[in-house]
């Protein structure tokens, strides 16, 4: 089945520590996004890649960042400058076909004690 | 820039009741708008579209009409059910801006009670 992975599903770690979030898409995207979510704000994009080895900031970069080295893999790293990270995150990808759809992972949810 | 506004939830139904949920856009351009569920602790997913003025969305009893008149893309169904309990995200992406970046409201989250 075609789809977007994302783990893990949890994650905890100690403030001060980076930590990179998985996203693996076998759908033949070209293109792939990274939003937080945070209780009544809806999604904010924090990063996006049009093609392998070129990406964007989106609206919410700081303290965050990506690579984009092989067209199904969009790692997103959560580094120590983020001021709150303990958010949802959530990957998606978009096809060169369609109506602007993008399709969703399930989020890896992040907490930072 | 593009912003997309919701009702604010959450909105609480019984089984079999009628459900609306507003949503009104700004946009540069000819946006294409979507309607997307969230069910508690998963990911998003796509539940109706229209990509230009008149286009009626529908899926799973759910239906939406692009209006461009007063820039609205409401969500209704007939008769809800306990399994629709989720949040619902109103989005648009307008090529006119550039790229396909979707721009998301806040999220109307609905509680259905037998």
């Amino acid at each position: 089945d075609g789809g977007i992975t994302q783990s893990p599903k949890y994650l905890f770690r100690k403030e001060g520590q980076n930590v990179t979030l998985s996203c693996e898409q076998n759908l033949n995207h070209d293109a792939m996004y990274w939003y937080r979510q945070d209780p009544g704000q809806g999604l904010r994009l924090i990063y996006y890649s049009q093609i392998v080895n070129d990406f964007q900031k989106g609206d919410i970069a700081e303290g965050y960042s990506v690579s984009r080295e092989k067209k199904e893999s969009f790692p997103l790293t959560v580094t120590s400058a983020q001021k709150n990270p303990t958010a949802f995150y959530l990957c998606a990808s978009h096809g060169d076909r369609g109506l602007n759809e993008q399709f969703f992972g399930p989020g890896t949810r992040l907490t930072v004690l | 820039g593009d912003s997309v506004t919701q009702m604010e939830g959450p909105v609480t139904l019984s089984e079999e009741a009628f459900l609306t949920i507003n949503c009104t856009y700004t946009a540069t351009g000819y946006p294409s708008l979507f309607w997307y569920v969230q069910y508690p602790g998963e990911g998003l997913q796509l539940l109706l579209k229209a990509t230009k003025a008149d286009d009626k969305g529908s899926n799973k009893g759910f239906e939406a009409t692009y209006r461009k008149e007063t820039t609205s893309f409401h969500l209704e169904k007939g008769s809800v059910q306990v399994s629709d309990s989720a949040v619902y995200f109103c989005a648009l992406s307008d090529r006119a801006g550039g790229g396909n970046k979707l721009t998301f409201g806040t999220g109307t989250q609905l509680k259905v009670e037998l």
